[in-house]
């Protein structure tokens, strides 16, 4: 059964850096076939895709982020990570990793497998 | 970007009731749809890909169809489980992968 599992900081300051990791186990990120994504949740709101990493370091941003994001693949085999540059309250949301399980294509996604998810808050 | 549009932005239905959500995409997307569950402090949970194949171990009560722009969600015989907040999701990375803004379905 495939996990997955966000670790960082809870709170960021403005303009600051949000670095967030997502820890897979029951599955290695490296043995491929799957594409890793970040999404996010503002509070009560909608869901916002932010970008996906391949193991092999293939990556696709959201264009509406691209110039602040990076996505790569972790130190350890089964962990992938997201920095956001430059924060502001408007980044103040759930962060979320999750897996492409079904598309496999790096065209089509569709996630079926979630991490529990992160409150990021960015304030002062 | 794609944007996709849910409608109702909610509903009430009663158990044992038969609701269908719509999503509209702003321009064709071929079949490169989505449906989630969300309950409130969980991740989403996906029922549907390529907007009718039913996900395994998601139960038969929840149909999906439709292409191009509209496609809908139908939930027959409601369970008091259902009750959560469902999105759609356009799939195709290079179109933009978006979601709806949810649709709320509440007990009656």
């Amino acid at each position: 059964q495939v996990q997955l599992q966000e670790s960082g900081p809870g709170l960021v300051k403005p303009s600051q850096t949000l670095s967030l990791t997502c820890t897979v186990s029951g599955g290695s990120i490296n043995s491929g076939g799957y594409y890793w994504s970040w999404i996010r949740q503002h509070p009560e709101k909608g869901l916002e895709w932010i970008g996906y990493i391949y193991y092999s370091g293939r990556i696709y941003y959201n264009p509406s982020l691209k110039s602040r994001l990076t996505i790569s693949v972790g130190t350890s085999e089964n962990q992938f990570s997201l920095k956001l540059t430059s924060v502001t309250t408007a980044d103040t949301a759930v962060y979320y990793c999750a897996r492409d399980g079904v598309g496999r294509d790096g065209n089509n996604f569709y996630f079926d497998y979630w991490g529990q998810g992160i409150l990021v808050t960015v304030s002062s | 970007d794609i944007q996709m549009t849910q409608s109702p932005s909610s509903v009430s239905a009663s158990v044992g009731d038969r609701v269908t959500i719509t999503c509209r995409a702003s321009q064709s997307i071929g079949n490169w749809l989505a449906w989630y569950q969300q309950k409130p402090g969980k991740a989403p949970k996906l029922l549907i890909s390529a907007a009718s194949n039913l996900q395994s171990g998601v139960p038969s009560r929840f149909s999906g169809s439709g292409s191009g722009r509209y496609f809908t969600l139908s939930i027959s015989n409601l369970q008091p489980e259902d009750f959560a907040t469902y999105y759609c999701q356009q799939a195709n990375a290079f179109r933009g992968i978006t979601f709806g803004q949810g649709t709320r379905l509440e007990i009656k």
